[in-house]
């Protein structure tokens, strides 16, 4: 499976700023997805990182708050802007590196965690 | 050890002991399913997969068992040991479909 490193590993950051997390993968990946786990909860699918074109968002994520990136097939980028508290969490990247339509094995980086204050 | 009914959030086994993990799915038309192990600290591991036409699968130490009848999902994991403490995440997807739905979670604490 691919290796996946994310940028920072942990952060704490003021309200009212922003935070970009980057996710590199050692090769190249067929989809990138950006997951959101809340303390002591389960992970949230945020979006999906589309290379080249918008980031295809869940219900109850926008863009104006999570902008996400993916300019090639082994980087992303996911900025959580304006933070309050709330998005206090733990961010994860994870890819997809099989044909598109077969079943969605997919592995994750270690995470970013995020305290805001 | 054994958690019982849907899931637990916790389960406590001894060293040595076999585990049982269990889920149940929502989705009578997921048809994939995968096992996440997370440590403290760290992002959610691949264990096994096992796809709708099976209904068990071995790996080392673990196994996986699929009802689609009741739409239960289960994880063995034998001889447990103190490196098995974590936290257990079963995924459910429908071959084809990008997004992957995960369980709440199971917390397996080993006793010495």
């Amino acid at each position: 499976s691919a290796v996946i490193s994310q940028k920072p590993s942990r952060d704490i950051c003021q309200r009212g700023t922003s935070l970009t997390i980057q996710c590199q993968v050692d090769s190249q990946v067929t989809m990138m997805f950006w997951y959101r786990q809340q303390p002591g909860q389960s992970l949230t699918l945020i979006a999906t990182a589309n290379q080249g074109s918008e980031a295809t968002y869940e219900s109850g994520f926008v863009i104006d708050k999570f902008p996400i990136s993916r300019p090639n097939l082994t980087f992303s980028t996911l900025t959580v802007s304006n933070m309050s508290p709330e998005d206090s969490s733990i961010y994860l990247c994870s890819v997809y590196q099989g044909a598109k339509g077969s079943y969605n094995e997919q592995f994750f980086g270690p995470g970013t965690r995020l305290t805001v204050l | 050890g054994e958690s019982v009914g849907l899931h637990l959030p916790t389960l406590s086994v001894q060293e040595g002991d076999n585990s049982i993990i269990n889920c149940a799915y929502s989705n009578s038309a997921s048809d994939y399913f995968i096992w996440y192990k997370q440590e403290s600290g760290k992002g959610p591991q691949f264990i096994i997969d096992i796809r709708s036409n099976m209904d068990k699968r071995q790996g080392q130490r673990v196994t996986v068992l699929l009802n689609k009848t009741v739409k239960h999902l289960s994880l063995q994991i034998a001889a447990t040991q103190p490196g098995d403490s974590a936290v257990y995440f079963c995924a459910e997807n429908i071959k084809g479909d990008y997004k992957l739905s995960f369980g709440a979670g199971t917390t397996v604490t080993v006793r010495a």
